[in-house]
């Protein structure tokens, strides 16, 4: 069965800095996708970016970006120029690829609080 | 654009009783799934469905049953509720027939908060 870890539980930078949030899974797979999801204190869970484990470069959506470390099974989500609006739980997830419905795999979150 | 839509938003009932929630994908998204976020928890997968048929299920109590309608809509029926059943219960759609990576994407509704007194 497939784990994410996210080991940083909360973490707190002031506005305007860059801060990045840590994610490591475990699987034998070989064809899976990473996701990162945003869950504002609305409890909505939104969709930040995703990344296809077969692609060497790694993704970028506006003021967000991964690295990922394929051989090391890390998958960070990088928040440049952070917004008061940043501040949410995030959460990694994992899919594992196959004939059918994929399920994600959740790690654990990591609360993020951006200050004025 | 058009979100997934969730109903009820909020639902108290007592323990054994039953609660049904419905869900309504995103238009043209033929897959649906239900995750169950507890308090200060991550989401938990329990069943998806694709193009009406059950295709995966997981963590998913035997007092839980859900279906998906012919016009792709589901439906997770929920029985003999227990107080450890209280939690926030996501519904999420994806489009098999989006490209090559955007059909893995998971869209979630605002999700049905589920109280059990």
């Amino acid at each position: 069965a497939q784990t994410v870890t996210q080991s940083q539980p909360e973490m707190s930078v002031q506005e305007a800095e860059t801060v990045t949030l840590s994610c490591t899974y475990d699987t034998s797979e070989s064809n899976y996708y990473l996701f990162w999801y945003k869950q504002p204190p609305s409890r909505q869970m939104i969709l930040v970016i995703r990344q296809e484990a077969y692609k060497q470069q790694n993704a970028t959506e506006n003021r967000f970006s991964v690295n990922f470390q394929k051989a090391a099974k890390s998958f960070s989500l990088k928040i440049s120029d952070s917004q008061l609006g940043d501040t949410a739980m995030y959460f990694c997830a994992f899919m594992k690829l196959f004939q059918g419905a994929q399920k994600l795999v959740f790690g654990q979150g990591t609360r993020l609080t951006i200050n004025p | 654009a058009a979100g997934v839509i969730q109903s009820p938003r909020h639902l108290i009932k007592e323990k054994r009783e039953t609660a049904t929630l419905k869900c309504y994908p995103i238009p043209r998204h033929d897959t649906v799934y239900w995750y169950q976020q507890g308090p200060g928890q991550d989401p938990q997968f329990l069943i998806s469905f694709y193009e009406k048929m059950q295709s995966d299920k997981g963590s998913i109590p035997d007092r839980f049953s859900a279906q998906q309608f012919s016009d792709y809509h589901s439906e997770l029926n929920m029985s003999s509720l227990e107080l450890g059943d209280s939690a926030l219960y996501f519904c999420a759609s994806s489009s098999t027939t989006g490209t090559s990576g955007s059909r893995y994407e998971q869209y979630f509704g605002p999700g049905t908060r589920l109280t059990v007194t």
